[in-house]
């Protein structure tokens, strides 16, 4: 069965105080990996996208990365802004042409000033 | 439009109620997705259209979960006779063709909560 694990469930940081979210998987095959960053009562906002092991995507403070069992989301130096939750989803190959994203329960992070 | 919106934005439905929750996708995307998120959990996929066929309908929880996307733009959720463990958010995703491995993108969600 297709699955994905985020850890950790919460993370407090003070700002400035760089750290990594773990998202690990198990699937058939991987399509593609996914980030997205939720704010409390909005809907999930888009971040990355990884396809292969090896991969490496930046964005301001964030930088992803992909190998064969997990994902890290890098947040460098972050600020009270950063704070949200954020989300890690895998694409199957199995799930055929649907696109059907598996999601994790997602990292719930605060950035203190 | 710009993004995903999706109406109402809030809802609060008695329980045995029918409900019906809209989603009008980013013009030009064929994909179009529905999520269900409890509190304090990740988004669970319900069902998958392109365009007007509903091509996974997997995810559905019950027969009285029902989907449509006639015209292959808007699409409608319908949940009959509503039940407590069906007050969650729910979420419409949207896409370009997903063979291309276009971005899929989600709009605020409709919270629905059954008293």
């Amino acid at each position: 069965e297709d699955q994905v694990t985020q850890s950790p469930e919460a993370l407090r940081l003070q700002e400035g105080e760089s750290s990594s979210l773990n998202c690990s998987y198990t699937v058939s095959g991987l399509r593609g990996l996914f980030w997205y960053r939720q704010d409390p009562g909005k809907g999930p906002e888009f971040l990355f996208t990884l396809y292969s092991a090896g991969e490496e995507k930046e964005k301001e403070r964030l930088k992803a990365t992909l190998t064969k069992k997990e994902s890290f989301l890098h947040i460098t130096a972050p600020k009270p802004e950063d704070s949200a939750t954020y989300l890690c989803a895998v694409q199957a190959v199995g799930s055929g042409n649907t696109g059907k994203l598996i999601f994790g329960q997602g990292t719930t992070l605060q950035v203190k000033p | 439009g710009a993004g995903v919106s999706q109406s109402p934005r809030y809802k609060v439905a008695k329980r045995g109620q029918d409900v019906a929750l809209r989603c009008d996708p980013i013009s030009g995307h064929v994909s179009l997705f529905w999520y269900q998120q409890a509190l304090g959990q990740g988004p669970e996929f319900l069902t998958y259209f392109q365009n007007e066929a509903q091509l996974d309908k997997s995810g559905l929880p019950s027969d009285r979960f029902f989907a449509e996307r006639p015209e292959g733009s808007v699409s409608t959720l319908k949940i009959q006779r509503t039940q407590q463990e069906d007050s969650a958010v729910y979420l419409c995703a949207s896409s370009g063709r997903i063979s291309s491995g276009n971005t899929i993108y989600f709009g605020e969600g409709s919270w629905l909560t059954v008293v």
